[in-house]
């Protein structure tokens, strides 16, 4: 059964320091992943995706993410944290025989502290 | 958020009230989708239109009727519904049904009483 894994409700960061939400999935086939943070009262804002190619994906708002396969993980990371990241983040992933599904994480409640 | 827009952002309803939600998308997208978000929840994917025909109907109670008249609108119609219905309900649409990024709407925040 496909499912994702965000293991941490929420994580705490000083400003500046790198931060790290964790996603780990399972699909029969191969992953295609998104990283999307959701702001109060605010619909979901797509930040990064791996369909295939390099491992590193970099997107929005200097985030970016590592496609480990081995470890079927798919962790998110920024090198210095801003307190504007502070939001609930969600890791999706679909089978690529799927034809639209997207199955979601719980998300994980990010906050920088000053 | 001007891509995608949803109406009411708030709406409280009774058990027994018929309402809808209005989702419209500005991005030439070609599908939409409807979800339910509650809280320290998954999303879940309610229903899929593609090219305005329904692609997807996950297992969701009659008493939510999605209506897409173009790929530009989406409607969800609410009939008898439950305490238990109330949550987040978020549009998205994507250019098509392939692995692309969805833009959401801000959502409707839905209270049955």
């Amino acid at each position: 059964a496909q499912s994702v894994a965000q293991p941490e409700d929420q994580v705490n960061v000083a400003e500046g320091n790198p931060l790290t939400v964790k996603c780990t999935y399972s699909v029969s086939g191969n992953p295609y992943l998104f990283w999307y943070v959701q702001y109060p009262n605010r619909g979901l804002q797509f930040l990064l995706k791996y369909i295939t190619g390099d491992n590193l994906v970099k997107g929005s708002y200097g985030f970016e993410a590592e496609f480990n396969k081995s470890q079927t993980s798919f962790h998110l990371k920024k090198p210095s944290a801003l307190v504007s990241d502070s939001a609930l983040y969600f890791c999706a992933v679909r089978d690529g025989r799927s034809n639209y599904q997207l199955i979601w994480g719980a998300g994980t409640k990010l906050i920088i502290k000053p | 958020e001007t891509g995608v827009t949803q109406t009411p952002r708030h709406l409280v309803m009774g058990m027994t009230n018929k309402k809808s939600l209005k989702c419209e998308q500005h991005l030439g997208h070609n599908a939409m989708y409807w979800y339910k978000q509650s809280a320290k929840k998954p999303l879940e994917l309610m229903f899929v239109y593609s090219l305005e025909e329904r692609v997807e109907n996950n297992s969701v109670p009659s008493r939510f009727s999605p209506e897409c008249p173009n790929s530009s609108h989406l409607f969800l119609h609410l009939h008898t519904l439950q305490p238990e219905d109330s949550a987040l309900y978020l549009c998205a649409s994507s250019q098509d049904t392939g692995p692309r990024e969805q833009f959401f709407g801000p959502g409707t925040r839905l209270t049955v009483l």
